[in-house]
């Protein structure tokens, strides 16, 4: 089934760890985008890829950095948590294709740092 | 600069009525315009979209009404149920290139049993 997966769901982890947050697509969809979403819902692009090898920075300004080394792969990396990282991280692909030009979000990583 | 303007913030409905959410957009170059909805631990899903061409699209209790000239587009949701609440979002992106979605900054919607 074509689909769109993040890891973890949940992590608490201490200030200045390194940390990965996964995000793997099976659709071959060459757009991905990562979002942070903040308590009061808003949506916020951070980063987005147009393909292979191709990253962007989006809308807000994030400490983090993404690579795009093959199409389904799309991981996010912050070189050094702090408390202000803390939030919900939502990973999402598109193919322009037509009207169907939505989005495929993943479910989500909550980001805790302590 | 919010491109695409979405109210209310919040809204609670009781069962059976009808919910309506009110997006406008300022650029008139957008031709695609999704609703998402999201659920508590889940990222938004694709729940309808509606291109300019047409005024209104209805699936099953969700229809869009869309409004070219005023720049507006709504989500209205009819008999409404318990299980329609979540938060949803509106959005739109042009016809031209690898144009992103602009989301809205969303609804949170309670339909109280």
């Amino acid at each position: 089934e074509a689909d769109i997966y993040q890891t973890p769901r949940y992590l608490v982890i201490g200030t200045g760890k390194k940390i990965t947050l996964e995000c793997s697509q099976t659709m071959g969809h060459d757009k991905m985008y990562w979002y942070q979403q903040d308590p009061g819902m808003e949506l916020h692009l951070i980063h987005y890829s147009y393909g292979v090898n191709s990253t962007e920075k989006g809308d807000l300004s994030s400490e983090s950095t993404v690579s795009r080394i093959r199409t389904e792969h799309f991981p996010l990396t912050l070189e050094s948590a702090r408390p202000s990282h803390t939030s919900q991280y939502l990973c999402a692909s598109s193919e322009y294709s037509g009207d169907a030009r939505g989005y495929t979000f993943g479910s989500g990583t909550r980001l805790t740092v302590v | 600069q919010q491109q695409v303007k979405q109210s209310p913030q919040s809204l609670i409905v009781q069962k059976g009525g009808i919910s309506i959410i009110n997006c406008a957009y300022e650029n008139t170059a957008f031709d695609y315009f999704p609703w998402y909805q999201q659920f508590p631990g889940k990222g938004p899903a694709l729940l309808i979209a509606i291109r300019p061409d047409v005024s209104e699209k209805k699936e099953g209790r969700f229809t869009i009404s869309f409004n070219k000239s005023a720049k507006q587009f709504s989500l209205h949701i009819m008999d409404s149920q318990p299980g329609d609440s979540a938060t949803y979002f509106c959005a739109a992106s042009k016809d031209t290139g690898f144009q992103k979605l602009v989301f809205g900054t969303g609804t949170r919607l309670l339909v109280s049993p």
